[in-house]
């Protein structure tokens, strides 16, 4: 099984900063088959980005993925009010398919 | 506009069984996996089951395999969740997801049915 771990925990940041979220893989991940999702409070988590980097349908371009291999990186450039959530990613290369444990973005 | 509504959550005793349905719409059924992703209060996101679009495989998390069966009616355009033996630790939220493409990301999620199993 794939473990994933997000860091850091909590990122406390204000909006029109930057926010950088990691998450590594305990082995690669084949042909960067890694995930982000979005979830806020009481609604059910939405697709940020796919294949590390692909964006989703409808998802602004300040939002960005990277990375290949043990370690990927989510990147928000300039934070909106509507950026403070939790964020997940998720491998998608081996079952069983795998979550980190989020990382909550505050203000 | 693709929808994903779950049905069939609610409170059942240690040791019950419910079966978890989701009526999907929007996309064409037949071509894409199909997955239950769970959420226990207040905790992280955890994949419990994929179906493939022709329903002939199966994937299941070591949690829950054994007691859980997915399938699907693309007759009906509908997933299933058959759970059995139900215990404490499966107390969630149960979404249902659609998958991509030939691949298990999620990229549409229902709203979720909360099963809780208490006596």
């Amino acid at each position: 099984e794939i473990v994933l771990t997000q860091s850091p925990g909590t990122l406390s940041l204000s909006p029109g900063e930057r926010a950088t979220l990691s998450c590594r893989a305990s082995q690669s991940v084949r042909s960067t088959y890694l995930a982000w999702y979005q979830q806020k409070p009481g609604q059910a988590p939405r697709l940020l980005i796919y294949g590390a980097s692909s964006r989703a349908t409808g998802i602004p371009d300040r939002l960005s993925g990277s990375g290949s291999g043990t370690d990927f990186t989510l990147t928000i450039s300039r934070l909106e009010p509507e950026d403070f959530a939790v964020y997940y990613c998720q491998q998608y290369d081996n079952s069983p398919w795998t979550f980190g444990q989020g990382t909550k973005v505050e203000i | 506009e693709v929808q994903l509504v779950e049905s069939g959550g609610g409170l059942v005793q240690p040791g019950g069984s419910l079966r978890l349905s989701c009526v999907v719409s929007g996309f064409t059924f037949t071509t894409y996996a199909m997955n239950w992703v769970r959420q226990a209060p207040g905790k992280g996101l955890e994949w419990v089951s994929s179906i493939s679009g022709s329903g002939g495989t199966t994937y299941y998390a070591d949690s829950v395999k054994g007691r859980f069966t997915i399938s699907r009616d693309n007759s009906k355009n509908t997933l299933y969740l058959q759970i059995n033996s139900l215990r404490a630790e499966d107390t969630a939220v149960y979404y249902c997801a659609k998958g991509g493409y030939y691949q298990y990301f999620f990229d549409h999620w229902g709203q979720g049915t909360l099963v809780t199993v208490s006596s």
